[in-house]
């Protein structure tokens, strides 16, 4: 199966710095990628959508100027938390949709990013 | 936009039980349901999806019905055993385009021996 990979897998860093994480799609193009956050306990909430080539689409409640997002190629998305606080702390996944046959699609998920900001 | 619930938010049965978990949706267009299983610290892994063309689907142990008319799906897991333990999440969207997931809100399934 399709396979989509992030990095770092976990990442600890001070209050006040950016963070950037990648995601991946190793053996298929990906025009669009998602990207969540996860708090614990809690379900995947929906962050952003990112287009290969344009501006990515964020959900109502995100901050775009914090919460930077680039797919600068069809593989490829990164996601950067700029001026991290504690709160940002969180297990960050993307997903890739994957064309198949017959006009369909399907998601492949990440294996997430733990961000602890200190 | 799409909104999924779920519930329950927790559910504990017996080892060898069968274990119901329902969602609905508000989005009429959505058509495809897919449902996923997330171990602590992990992806959610999809474990079994329905379109709306069909009503039931079955994978061994595990079933998913959906009655597009009330916007209802619910995933059946029947003998259950503990390495069932983990959290489901319901979701929905459009599968004919590269649109967004909306999960529910997870139900945290134990399984006691």
């Amino acid at each position: 199966g399709a396979v989509v990979s992030q990095h770092p897998s976990w990442v600890i860093c001070k209050s006040g710095t950016s963070v950037k994480i990648e995601c991946r799609s190793l053996d298929f193009q990906a025009t669009t990628m998602f990207w969540y956050r996860q708090f614990p306990k809690q379900s995947l909430m929906l962050m952003a959508t990112s287009n290969e080539g344009s501006k990515a689409t964020y959900e109502q409640g995100v901050e775009k100027d914090k919460f930077l997002i680039n797919h600068a190629s069809l593989t490829l998305s990164t996601l950067t938390v700029t001026s991290a606080h504690p709160e940002d702390s969180s297990f960050y996944i993307c997903s890739a949709s994957h064309r198949l046959a017959g006009l369909s699609y399907e998601q492949y998920f990440g294996p997430g990013t733990r961000l602890t900001v200190t | 936009g799409e909104n999924v619930e779920q519930h329950p938010s927790t559910l504990s049965v017996q080892e060898g039980d069968s274990a119901v978990i329902k969602c609905t949706y508000s989005d009429s267009a959505s058509n495809y349901f897919p449902w996923y299983k997330q171990e602590l610290g992990k992806r959610p892994q999809l474990i079994i999806d329905i379109r709306s063309n069909v009503g039931e689907k079955k994978d061994q142990r595990i079933a998913v019905t959906l009655n597009k008319t009330a916007k209802h799906f619910s995933l059946h897991i029947t003998e259950t055993q503990p390495e069932d333990s983990a959290v489901y999440f319901c979701a929905a969207n459009l599968y004919s385009s590269a649109s967004k997931i909306i999960f529910g809100s997870g139900t945290r399934l134990s399984i006691r021996p």
